[in-house]
């Protein structure tokens, strides 16, 4: 069993287009994240949430908007999209506790390209 | 906010021989550096981590290593083989609720058959 999936694995749209990516994880985990990774290969965090809870919010353009419906998913929606939001979007879960070490479970990744 | 630096990017050694790649970090208040390997077209996993409360940590082939006062931490990779040839993240983090980690850029692993 796929422990974080994420759909589409490929996305190829025009630029202008609003497009999302969807994430599920069946860890039982509480915190959720997107990820983004640029051409070189740079892993950079965008949002995070908590049990629903939007907790980490990076600087990222509100085109993007995070929407978590229970804790097991969490979805990134794009609007507007731009020649620079071509990357591969990761989505990872870990679990946060006093035993935890917050280990990443990354998703498999969407790639993303904007034409 | 944190800020963790990563050297070299890329990293070209024969095979059996050693790799290192060292990361500094800026937030002293971290307490947790965790490494993942990424192969190529595939997600990053952990392969190894490292707490603030430990100077070093071995695993088979590798080891990481920590120095606190100066900000540095280490992952060394010994005999190394083929398949250790992929992206190495260093990172940097502070176990809270709102556990953020930090990724350093990246080395790139080349072994040379």
């Amino acid at each position: 069993d796929t422990a974080v999936s994420q759909t589409p694995k490929y996305l190829v749209t025009q630029m202008g287009n609003d497009k999302s990516i969807k994430c599920e994880q069946n860890l039982g985990h509480d915190t959720m994240y997107w990820y983004k990774q640029d051409s070189k290969k740079f892993l950079k965090i965008m949002f995070s949430y908590n049990n629903k809870e939007l907790i980490i919010n990076e600087t990222v353009p509100n085109r993007f908007s995070p929407k978590s419906p229970d804790k097991a998913h969490l979805n990134l929606h794009i609007n507007s999209l731009e020649l620079g939001d071509s990357a591969v979007y990761f989505c990872a879960s870990s679990q946060y506790g006093a035993t935890s070490n917050n280990e990443q479970f990354f998703g498999p990744g969407t790639r993303l390209t904007v034409l | 906010g944190e800020n963790v630096e990563q050297h070299p990017s890329t990293l070209s050694v024969q095979e059996g021989d050693s790799a290192v790649i060292k990361c500094t970090y800026s937030d002293s208040a971290s307490n947790y550096f965790p490494w993942y390997k990424q192969e190529l077209g595939k997600r990053p996993q952990l392969i190894i981590d490292i707490r603030s409360n430990v100077g070093e940590k071995k695993d088979q082939r590798i080891a990481v290593t920590l120095n606190k006062t100066a900000k540095h931490f280490s992952l060394h990779i010994t005999e190394t083989q083929p398949e250790d040839s992929a992206v190495y993240f260093c990172a940097a983090s502070i176990l809270s609720s709102a556990s953020k980690i930090i990724f350093g850029s990246g080395t790139r692993l080349s072994i040379r058959p």
